[in-house]
């Protein structure tokens, strides 16, 4: 079983448009997050929840708005796409401890034309 | 966060030991220190993590001296699927997101 899910793999659309990847993790965890890896490799957080809480929210446009129906799930939704969107953004999650460890998602390659 | 430094690249031949230091002067008291592994086109896996002296599992050990400054990774035997960018990482107890640099690029040649 995958622990952490992302859906779709690649997204591929139009500026302008609006879109969303799905996060799920099977791993009983209370926090998620969202990364984005750029062109650049720079793999940078986006949003942190902890049981549908946000908790952190880094200078990203709001444009991007993150939405967790459960514990399990982190759905990030765009809207008006952009060039500069284009990225692979990865979805991890965590479970509060002494030494947390994150467990990454396969990524969603987005491109925007 | 501390901010870590680590080789750009780094080149070795399968079979052989490969070290990778990393420095984190500014490392506090309730700071771990974490590495990650991350294969083209995959997320970042956890391979492991300590606080202090030397921790060690399947796949890696990790050496951290007594003044925490810095930590060396060590990967024993490595083969051409050990090629990857690996980053590390000082990270606290909590929740708190993880801050990627720009990692080691390890290419293991045969």
């Amino acid at each position: 079983d995958t622990a952490v899910s992302q859906t779709p793999k690649y997204l591929v659309t139009q500026m302008g448009n609006d879109k969303s990847i799905k996060c799920e993790q099977n791993l009983g965890h209370d926090t998620m997050y969202w990364y984005k890896q750029d062109s650049k490799k720079f793999l940078k957080i986006m949003f942190s929840y902890n049981n549908k809480e946000l908790i952190i929210n880094e200078t990203v446009p709001n444009r991007f708005s993150p939405k967790s129906p459960d514990k399990a799930h982190l759905n990030l939704h765009i809207n008006s796409l952009e060039l500069g969107d284009s990225a692979v953004y990865f979805c991890a999650s965590s479970q509060t401890g002494v030494q947390p460890r994150q467990y990454f998602g396969p990524g969603t390659r987005l491109t925007v034309t | 966060l501390a901010k870590t430094t680590q080789p750009i690249s780094m080149d070795s031949y399968e079979g052989q030991e490969v070290n990778i230091t990393c420095s984190h002067n500014n490392i506090a008291t309730n700071d771990y220190i974490t590495w990650y592994q991350q294969f083209p086109s995959q997320g970042p896996r956890f391979i492991i993590q300590g606080y202090k002296t030397k921790v060690t599992n399947e796949v890696a050990s990790l050496f951290i001296p007594a003044d925490r400054k810095s930590s060396t990774l060590s990967l024993p035997r490595v083969s051409l699927s050990d090629t990857a960018v690996y980053y590390c990482l000082v990270v606290n107890s909590g929740n708190t997101p993880l801050v990627f640099g720009k990692g080691t690029r390890l290419s293991v040649i045969a």
